[in-house]
Parts: structure tokens; sequence; C-alpha cells
């Protein structure tokens, strides 16, 4: 257990509809990252938050959206759903604000299924 | 641009034989390289990482890469493998960029490990 947890564990949805995932990091982490694991593209960086700030983009859908709030937990919202979308989303946390020498912890994931 | 490539996509070895896990990069500023392994319907963990000094990197759970520069390659190696091994492998490139950072991952390297 990482001690990162990521709410709910299992969605499914359909095409066009929006949906929000919860991750809530290790406690005295103030970096949240996440990421998404798809058939199609594989493993991909998305967006990184510290103490409540974007720090780092990765290949992040202009429909896709996060924010850290002031306790620390962190939400994707994945808007205009597509069935391409259907993936694992992974977050991930660390101490610090990224540096190189931080290690992340992830959660087990949230598993969407766009119909 | 920077990218990775994991050349197999599975690789199956006997119990107790050694395994190489092949990563190239290409990247036309440093990098910071990364190996993580991801059990069946769990997240990722941290192997291990090379930001700088020698180039063998020692990992967890028996694990070790080498990085080669003339050869933009960073490839995971055990001597003696365990059942337990058997999970994917994702080696990852992290490089700088105007005043953030790029995270981007091979597509994975499945180990099945064999009695």
């Amino acid at each position: 257990d990482s001690g990162v947890t990521q709410t709910p564990k299992h969605l499914i949805t359909a095409t066009g509809q929006r949906v929000t995932l919860r991750c809530s990091p290790r406690s005295g982490d103030l970096s949240v990252y996440w990421y998404q694991q798809s058939l199609d593209q594989g493993l991909q960086f998305l967006i990184h938050y510290y103490n409540g700030e974007e720090r780092a983009k990765g290949n992040i859908l202009e429909r896709f959206s996060a924010q850290q709030f002031p306790d620390l937990h962190s939400e994707l919202n994945l808007s205009s759903l597509e069935l391409g979308d259907s993936a694992l989303y992974f977050c991930a946390s660390s101490v610090g604000g990224g540096q190189l020498q931080e290690t992340q912890y992830f959660g087990p994931g949230t598993r969407l299924l766009v119909l | 641009a920077q990218s990775v490539t994991q050349l197999d996509s599975q690789v199956p070895v006997f119990e107790e034989a050694p395994v190489e896990l092949r990563c190239n990069y290409s990247s036309s500023v440093s990098v910071y390289l990364f190996w993580y392994v991801q059990y069946p319907n769990q997240g990722l963990q941290l192997l291990l990482k090379y930001l700088s000094g020698s180039t063998l990197v020692k990992g967890i759970n028996g694990f070790e890469a080498e990085f080669n520069k003339s050869q933009t390659s960073f490839h995971l190696r055990k001597p003696s493998v365990h059942i337990s091994d058997t999970a994917e492998y994702f080696c990852a490139v992290r490089t700088p960029t105007s005043g953030t950072y790029k995270y981007i991952f091979g597509t994975g390297t499945r180990l099945k490990v064999l009695a």
C-alpha cells in the first residue's frame, strides 16, 4: 500500500459525459501527478501539481483539466468523453516539488470505461 | 523531440536465468532515466533511476541498469530472476524544458518468468 488513494476504483460512463477522478496523496506529500495508461497511447504523463500550483504539463488534452485543493487532494476532470478516453488513470504523489531525487508513490488507479 | 524505445514487447525467461530488458532513448538535451515496474493490477513502482554520476545504477529487488550515453541506452538487468519478477517494466525519460520538464514513457516490456 503506497498511501495514495484514488476514487472511484471503476467508472463506466457514456460518450459525451463528464467525470471527476479524485486522488489523495500520502500524508505530507505536496506534489500530485496524473498519468493515463491506455492500450492505444500506452503510459502518458498528464500533469503535475505542487502545493496547489501547476508545475508541469504533459500530454493532457484540452478536454481534461486538473486542480489541487488546499488540503492537497487533487481532482482530474474529463469532459466530452470519447471512446478513446477509456483507460487506467493513475495519480502519484511525492514529498516536494518534483525534484529528481524524489520518489513518486503511485495509487492503485481508476479504471474508466467509456461506452 | 524526445522519445523512448523499448525494443521488446515481451520477454520470456526461465526462473534463475539472467535477463536484460532494453531501452533506448533519443534526446538533444540532458536526460534523466528511470525504470518502473508494474505488477498485475497495481500501480507503478520505481525500480531505479539515473540522474548523474556512476553509470551503473543499482535498484530494488536486485535490478541494475547501465547508462550508456554513446549508445543512448539504459538497459535493465537482473542476474537471476524469480517468478515474482513477472510484471511489466517501463523505461522513462525526463528532460528539462523551458523552466519545466517533459516526462516520456516507453511502451513497456512484459517479463514472463517461467518455472
